[in-house]
């Protein structure tokens, strides 16, 4: 198995682009989620889901969106880039949506925005 | 809100010793915790976890303690080795402590 991958590994934006960092794993995991990484702040929930068609908030949902259209795919979109964005994104899963909590995190993506 | 609180930024400690990382937590109702491992340019790594009807767990080297009274645990590792350096992150379920990263001298 892979596990957890994600792409890209970098990106650099200008304030206002959007773009969208890519998740998947193959474990087929019920629960994935999404969350930041800043410095002296540790790891901040974005969004997560329980399963395919089921998204909801995290502490930090604000200027991100999430799909999860199949149980593979957890996608992040960023539609209008802000410097405050700039940060490492880690995507997420574990095996069951009842007990969340032993995630499987990918490489992570570098995000900066200019 | 809930928070989670490592009490050291930065643990040095020389090869072969045991390393002490301690974490605090805010909820007393809290009763799920897991510690985390990332290394450089990676993403965090499942180490440990223990839930709030034991106070000790034990796992390859590592054993982590619930204090439940004070609200404190604690991750030992046992003989550090320079594969262990890394930063050591302690969650109350899906809140994330800062993290404390640990630096391991020959």
């Amino acid at each position: 198995n892979a596990g957890v991958t994600q792409t890209p590994k970098f990106q650099v934006l200008k304030t206002g682009q959007s773009m969208t960092l890519q998740c998947a794993q193959d474990m087929n995991h019920e629960y994935m989620s999404w969350y930041r990484q800043d410095p002296g702040m540790g790891l901040r929930l974005i969004h997560y889901s329980v399963g395919a068609g089921i998204t909801d908030q995290g502490e930090v949902p604000n200027g991100y969106n999430v799909s999860r259209s199949t149980t593979e795919d957890f996608p992040l979109r960023l539609l209008s880039a802000a410097p405050s964005q700039t940060s490492v994104y880690f995507c997420a899963s574990s095996y069951s949506r009842f007990n969340p909590y032993e995630q499987y995190f990918g490489p992570g993506t570098r995000l900066t925005v200019t | 809100g809930e928070s989670v609180g490592l009490h050291l930024p930065t643990l040095s400690v020389q090869e072969g010793d045991n390393s002490i990382i301690n974490c605090a937590y805010s909820n007393s109702a809290s009763d799920y915790f897991i510690w985390y491992k990332q290394e450089s340019g990676k993403g965090p790594q499942f180490i440990i976890d223990i839930r709030s009807n034991m106070d000790k767990r034990q796992g390859q080297r590592v054993t982590v303690l619930l204090n439940k009274t004070v609200k404190h645990l604690s991750l030992q590792i046992a003989a550090t080795q320079p594969g262990d350096s890394a930063v050591y992150f302690c969650a109350d379920k899906l809140i994330f402590g800062t993290g404390t990263r640990l630096q391991v001298f020959p």
